[in-house]
């Protein structure tokens, strides 16, 4: 399985600053038949279902406001809130779908600071 | 539009069984695979499973192996999760999910609780 680890398990960032959480796997999630890294970012508030943020590591779902991000390659992957709202206080998860199982990074909790 | 609409809140008995339901609409039931993640209170996300909309293949988790049953009535684009032999570590939020690669649109969640 591939084991999927995010850091730090969370963080307060004070409005309008950066908020930046890290998500490294266990093995490389970039798929030849594709040509793309199947990695997904997700962000979960407080009583509903997860929303889809970022697929193929760094494309933005429509409807997410552009100061979402993703970014990294191989292993290594990166969300990144440019300029955190409040709206945006939520668990934020990485995903592979690389392979069966699918797997999901632990969650990381942001605040406002 | 897309839509998964999901069974009622349910509270079973240890050994006991569970089926959920996932209801979906606005999309052509048997292009996607729906998968099944679950989340223990305050916990994080965890696969359980997934289904082939058109021909009913299914993959399930290790884990679950052997307890878990997915299947799907194509007339009524409806997906169903039998989980048998429950216990305490059962009680959770069990999502549908519909899948293009990622989980482009989820269900709002069973609240299944094992009490005794």
């Amino acid at each position: 399985d591939i084991v999927m680890t995010q850091s730090p398990d969370s963080l307060a960032v004070s409005l309008g600053e950066r908020a930046t959480i890290n998500c490294t796997s266990s093995q490389t999630v970039f798929h030849t038949s594709t040509n793309k890294h199947h990695l997904a970012w997700y962000q979960q508030k407080s009583g509903q279902p997860p929303k889809l943020l970022i697929y193929w590591s760094s494309t933005r779902e429509s409807g997410v406001p552009d100061r979402f991000s993703g970014s990294g390659s191989g292993t290594d992957f990166t969300l990144t809130v440019s300029s955190l709202q409040a709206e945006d206080v939520a668990v934020y998860y990485c995903q592979q779908y690389c392979g069966l199982p699918r797997t999901f990074g632990q969650g990381t909790k942001v605040e406002i600071k | 539009q897309v839509q998964l609409v999901q069974s009622g809140a349910e509270v079973q008995k240890p050994g006991a069984s569970v089926k959920v339901s996932c209801k979906t609409s606005g999309y052509t039931f048997t292009d996607y695979h729906l998968h099944w993640v679950r989340q223990a209170p305050g916990q994080g996300l965890e696969w359980v499973g997934c289904i082939d909309g058109g021909s009913g293949g299914t993959h399930y988790a290790q884990k679950f192996q052997g307890r878990v049953t997915m299947t799907r009535d194509t007339s009524s684009s409806t997906a169903f999760m039998d989980l048998s032999r429950l216990t305490s570590d059962d009680t959770a939020l069990y999502y549908c999910a519909r899948e293009i690669w990622f989980y482009d649109y989820w269900g709002q969640g069973t609240l299944v609780t094992v009490s005794s």
